[in-house]
């Protein structure tokens, strides 16, 4: 048990739509970072975000955008879908001071199908 | 840029028997290395990680690992399998020991044990 929960587990969607998928962070964790994993690859990462601000960015288009709250939840959305935007997709939060080392919790990912 | 290659998609071994997943690493600094293991429905969950205080790295379940610069490799082992070692392995590479810093993941290795 990580401590960071994700919400919902299962998505269908069809193209063109709009998904909103959510994470809560452990209580505390002022960083959170959003990775897509399709099917037979590793993890990869789409953005980050510390103190709510965007703090880094993968190669993932501007239709991929995020948002953290101060209650330590956050939200991805992705515009206009595609079908190769089905994956699984992982929140994975941290509580990061300045000093390293500082470890990683990954939620179980919310699955996104889009037909 | 970082870059991990785990040889084998999917490796099988006897109940009792030693596991070797193999991973090489490219990196132009010194690196992070990292190995996660993936349970289904379930997110990743760190086993060990590399961060130039010692090459051989042990983790949990019995897992470890050793750092070899030379042949630019980190290579996950465990003396005996046991049947709930079976799950998905990935390993990563960052470039700094943080929370904040995104990990470049492999492709994965899926491990079957077999009684």
């Amino acid at each position: 048990e990580t401590g960071v929960t994700q919400s919902p587990t299962h998505l269908i969607k069809t193209r063109g739509q709009q998904v909103t998928l959510r994470c809560s962070s452990q209580s505390g964790h002022n960083t959170v970072s959003w990775y897509q994993q399709a099917l037979g690859q590793g993890p990869q990462f789409i953005f980050q975000y510390y103190r709510e601000e965007e703090n880094g960015r993968g190669n993932f288009p501007p239709r991929f955008s995020g948002l953290q709250f101060p209650n330590y939840s956050s939200e991805l959305n992705v515009n206009a879908l595609e079908l190769d935007d089905s994956a699984l997709y992982l929140c994975a939060s941290s509580l990061v001071g300045g000093g390293g080392n500082e470890k990683l919790f990954f939620g179980s990912g919310t699955q996104l199908s889009v037909l | 840029a970082q870059s991990v290659t785990q040889l084998g998609s999917h490796v099988s071994v006897s109940e009792g028997a030693l596991v070797l997943l193999r991973c090489n690493y490219s990196s132009s600094v010194p690196p992070y290395l990292f190995w996660y293991v993936q349970y289904p429905n379930q997110g990743l969950q760190l086993l060990l990680k590399y961060t130039s205080a010692a090459t051989l790295v042990k983790g949990i379940n019995g897992f470890e690992a050793e750092f070899k610069k030379s042949e630019t490799s980190f290579h996950l082992t465990k003396p005996s399998a046991h049947m709930s070692d079976a799950a998905e392995y990935f390993c990563a590479v960052s470039d700094r020991n943080s929370g904040n810093t995104p990990l470049v993941f492999g492709k994965g290795t899926r491990l079957s044990v077999i009684a």
